[in-house]
């Protein structure tokens, strides 16, 4: 697609369930960030993919958080039993390579909203 | 441990005049700087970035100062007009080296508003 696509863009879940947001890339991309911006802080590093491969997770929070990526496209993000501190805006971006995003920058999507209720 | 700050929650112009975001960092080993500016319900978008072996790297009304020395950069955005409206994040990189993922670390972000 044209840009980086994130599903769904808003999302209400109840304590404990488990959520599953998804991220469409930029076709051709090979790396994919997950970033989350929590209320009033600063986007916050969860992992990063290169291909299918996730070299760098040091980012995800705990081990209910997980990710997967398929056929070098899209990914999903998946948080297990969830906690009102997961309550943020999680953001995709996706680049050519990960040489350059220092130069270049990323695309980001426009995110998902989750509310754990 | 915050290695990218951004001291100033918001900031608030006149239409017209210049608008001048700063930023702080920790680490020595960034080599590259970037601005990201975002709108609400949208994603952030890629502005301006600058190497660390550059000082100042300008485009159109954006232009963006590094002084390694002070590890502090910022952003001036000249004329401001309300349009500029938006949440600025600056952003570091160490892009360079072997094994590096491009993983940027970002800063609070500041919320500028231009007033008409």
């Amino acid at each position: 697609g044209a840009g980086v696509s994130q599903s769904p863009s808003n999302k209400v879940t109840e304590k404990g369930k488990d959520v599953e947001l998804r991220c469409d890339p930029i076709s051709g991309h090979t790396a994919l960030y997950w970033y989350r911006q929590s209320l009033g802080q600063g986007l916050e590093f969860l992992i990063y993919f290169q291909g299918n491969s996730a070299p760098d997770k040091s980012g995800l929070p705990s081990d209910r958080f997980s990710a997967e990526r398929t056929g070098g496209s899209v990914s999903t993000l998946t948080i297990q039993r969830t906690q009102q501190e997961d309550s943020a805006v999680y953001l995709c971006a996706s680049s050519l390579d990960r040489q350059g995003s220092g130069i270049y920058g990323y695309t980001f999507g426009s995110g998902t909203r989750l509310t754990v209720v | 441990d915050q290695q990218v700050k951004q001291n100033s929650p918001s900031l608030s112009v006149q239409e017209g005049r210049i608008s001048i975001l700063n930023c702080d960092y920790t680490n020595s080993m960034f080599d590259y700087f970037l601005w990201y500016k975002k709108y609400p319900a949208e994603g952030p978008t890629f502005l301006i970035s600058i190497s660390s072996i550059k000082d100042k790297n300008e485009d159109g009304r954006f232009t963006v100062f590094l002084n390694k020395s002070a590890k502090h950069l910022s952003l001036h955005i000249v004329p401001s007009q309300p349009g500029d409206s938006a949440v600025y994040f600056c952003a570091a990189s160490a892009d360079g080296g072997s094994g590096n993922t491009g993983k940027l670390i970002f800063g609070q972000g500041t919320t500028l508003q231009v007033k008409p």
